[in-house]
């Protein structure tokens, strides 16, 4: 079975362009988490999705990021006109459902961007 | 924020038991701890939670202090591969505490 995938591993970007990370799910979970960890960081929560949904954005920057997990296709994550503050490695989590007790989530090896 | 403390880092000698501790004081009825490990450069993965009792499985032990207010994570016999930032997490039951909120974590350094 394939894991979470995530692509690309790795990006590099000048200010002011998009970056798109994109995150397959492991096949048939149905839920989602991005993260964010710069670097010699922990891991910061920004966004958790559902089919089509997003459930939970509080820890998503307010302007230029975004994220959506549609019907059909993988999850994407998209940072609008970058900023050297951006470069960190994103990490997509998936998981079959949101139980505290059983919701174990399964991370990818994460995409990381690199501001110039 | 984090709701647990763990120590920054810790050293082990392979194929010792490693011990690492995290606090959860502020732990509810119905709150779970989770423990999840990052090797360099790669994504987290799970190690093993658990609610009140002790947990065993084929990576690790979890003991739960009988006050819930603490846990340890045993590794029984340290490997160079168990080198890695280990994570003690405080999950929640509703809303945004379901979310897993990673801490600092304690890294691990072992010796051959």
């Amino acid at each position: 079975n394939a894991g979470v995938m995530q692509n690309p591993r790795h990006l590099v970007r000048r200010r002011g362009q998009e970056a798109r990370l994109r995150c397959s799910p492991v096949k048939g979970h149905s839920h989602v988490y991005w993260y964010r960890q710069l670097p010699e960081e922990g891991l910061k929560f920004m966004v958790y999705l559902q089919k089509e949904n997003i459930i939970d954005e509080s820890g998503m920057p307010k302007e230029r990021f975004s994220a959506e997990f549609p019907k059909e296709g993988p999850s994407i994550l998209r940072i609008q006109q970058v900023v050297r503050g951006d470069s960190a490695a994103y990490f997509c989590a998936s998981s079959p459902r949101r139980d505290r007790n059983t919701g174990e989530l399964f991370f990818g090896e994460g995409s990381r961007l690199t501001v110039l | 924020d984090a709701k647990t403390t763990q120590p920054n880092s810790m050293e082990s000698n392979e194929e010792e038991p490693v011990h690492l501790p995290c606090n959860h004081s502020t732990i509810s009825g119905t709150d779970y701890i989770h423990w999840y490990r990052q090797l360099p450069s790669q994504g987290p993965e799970y190690v093993i939670h658990g609610l009140t009792s002790n947990v065993n499985n084929r990576m690790a032990s979890l003991a739960i202090a009988e006050d819930r207010k603490s846990s340890t994570l045993i590794l029984h016999r340290a490997t160079l591969r168990d080198a890695a930032v280990y994570y003690c997490i405080q999950r929640g039951t509703f809303g945004s505490q379901g979310n897993l909120i990673f801490g600092k974590g304690t890294k691990l350094s072992v010796k051959p």
